[in-house]
């Protein structure tokens, strides 16, 4: 079956840095997605991996490895607007996104 | 104004009753998804249409029917409501569904079934 493992949650000190982990198994791969959702909103778009590899862009950078099936969501800078639960997503080999159930991180002052 | 509507906002209802959820778009995409959240789970794709004639199942669609009136509106029906599903309920939509395609989301139905 297909699986996203990530952990439920992590806190972390504003001004620190957090790295948020995401492990998968699924029916082929046509990229990652990181995705931000503060409760009971809609989710919103972080970043996308489909190479192997770190994307940055600005506070948020974004790692993947296929080889391992794992990728790391990289917060910097943290700010208390940071908390928020972040979802890891994978598209499969049709095309489907596989959604895992997200980290929920706490941000203290 | 928003790209993703969705209406109502919030839903109470009971057992046994019919509820249409609504679904509109501005964003001229062609891919439409509607998705449930439950605390501790991932979304999980109930239906989604890849254009106004194009409907397919998700992983959980017994329960809920859809609708694609136009390429802008999407709804879903269930047909009859049961408790188990009060959820958090996400319409989304994407241009291609391929590659580095984005999905954007509506703010979300809160559905209760008592």
């Amino acid at each position: 079956g297909q699986n996203i493992d990530q952990p439920t949650e992590m806190t972390a000190t504003e001004g620190a840095i957090v790295q948020i982990n995401c492990t998968y198994q699924t029916s082929g791969f046509n990229g990652l997605f990181w995705y931000q959702q503060h409760a009971g909103e809609a989710p919103t778009f972080l970043s996308y991996n489909v190479l192997d590899g770190l994307e940055e862009k600005g506070r948020f950078s974004s790692f993947l490895s296929r080889s391992k099936g794992y990728s790391y969501l990289l917060l910097k800078e943290l700010q208390m607007k940071d908390s928020a639960s972040y979802l890891c997503a994978v598209m499969d080999s049709n095309y489907q996104l596989i959604w895992g159930a997200g980290t929920k991180l706490i941000i203290k002052p | 104004d928003a790209d993703v509507t969705q209406t109502p906002r919030n839903r109470i209802t009971k057992t046994g009753k019919r509820i249409m959820l609504e679904c509109s778009q501005t964003k001229g995409h062609d891919r439409m998804y509607w998705y449930r959240q439950d605390p501790g789970l991932g979304l999980r794709l109930i239906y989604y249409s890849f254009d106004v004639k194009d409907i397919n199942k998700g992983e959980i669609s017994d329960g809920y029917s859809v609708s694609r009136q136009a390429q802008a509106k999407f709804s879903l029906s269930l047909e009859s409501a049961i408790p188990n599903q009060t959820a958090l309920y996400f319409c989304a939509t994407s241009d291609t569904g391929q590659g580095a395609d984005t999905q954007y989301f509506g703010p979300g139905t809160r559905l209760t079934v008592l």
